[in-house]
């Protein structure tokens, strides 16, 4: 069965940077790459970019432009998200989920990341 | 960027009430919509993809309808697993997501 398994809650300094994993199986890993969502505390969903896991090919949101980087590996069929200059309102729980294309519904998600940063 | 909005923001009902949220796009994304339901601590659960397919093993009591800029969930018999929060997902030009509908018993 599909799973994405993400790597546990990290706390942060302000300015610090924060990598997230998403560890895949169930599928042909090149056949879909990651989306990740965020979801700061009591809010909405929000798009932060979508990797190919193909060509390793990548599309960003506007607002996280040169601040984040995602990567995918496929000789452990994981995806890594990488965000720098953390601030507080960085702070969210952080989802991967499998996606077609950087345009394209979301059919299994994994469990979400907390990434607290505070002073 | 194409916005989505959604609403209500909050809806209150009861057991076997039919639930509708309506999801509007700020310009038409034909049928490339999708909707998820999100319940507190967890991640969120794709119900319907293309406007109006629902997914594997999803309750036949969830339907979904539209397309261009309008759209509409609907929940014809509402049951005591469908309080959550509800989000739309464009897909027509990257992703962009709805605020989100509490459905909360009333």
């Amino acid at each position: 069965q599909v799973q994405l398994v993400q790597s546990g809650a990290e706390v942060k300094k302000p300015g610090a940077s924060v990598k997230v994993s998403c560890k895949a199986s169930g599928y042909i890993f090149t056949s879909y790459g990651f989306t990740w969502v965020r979801q700061a505390p009591g809010q909405g969903l929000e798009w932060m970019g979508y990797i190919s896991t193909e060509n390793g090919r990548t599309s960003y949101a506007d607002r996280f432009q040169g601040r984040v980087t995602m990567t995918a590996d496929t000789s452990t069929t994981t995806g890594n998200m990488e965000l720098r200059s953390l601030r507080s309102d960085d702070t969210a729980v952080y989802y991967c989920a499998r996606a077609r294309y950087s345009g394209s519904y979301l059919d299994f998600w994994g469990q979400g990341t907390l990434v607290t940063v505070s002073s | 960027d194409i916005q989505m909005t959604q609403s209500p923001s909050t809806l209150s009902a009861s057991v076997g009430d039919r639930v509708t949220i309506t999801c509007r796009a700020s310009e038409s994304i034909n049928a490339w919509l999708a909707w998820y339901q999100q319940k507190p601590g967890k991640a969120p659960k794709l119900l319907i993809y293309k406007a109006s397919t629902l997914e594997n093993e999803v309750p036949s009591r969830f339907s979904g309808s539209g397309s261009g800029t309008e759209f509409t969930l609907t929940i014809s018999s509402l049951q005591p697993d469908d309080f959550a929060t509800y989000f739309c997902q464009q897909y027509f030009s990257y992703v962009t997501f709805g605020q989100g509908t509490k459905v909360e018993s009333k």
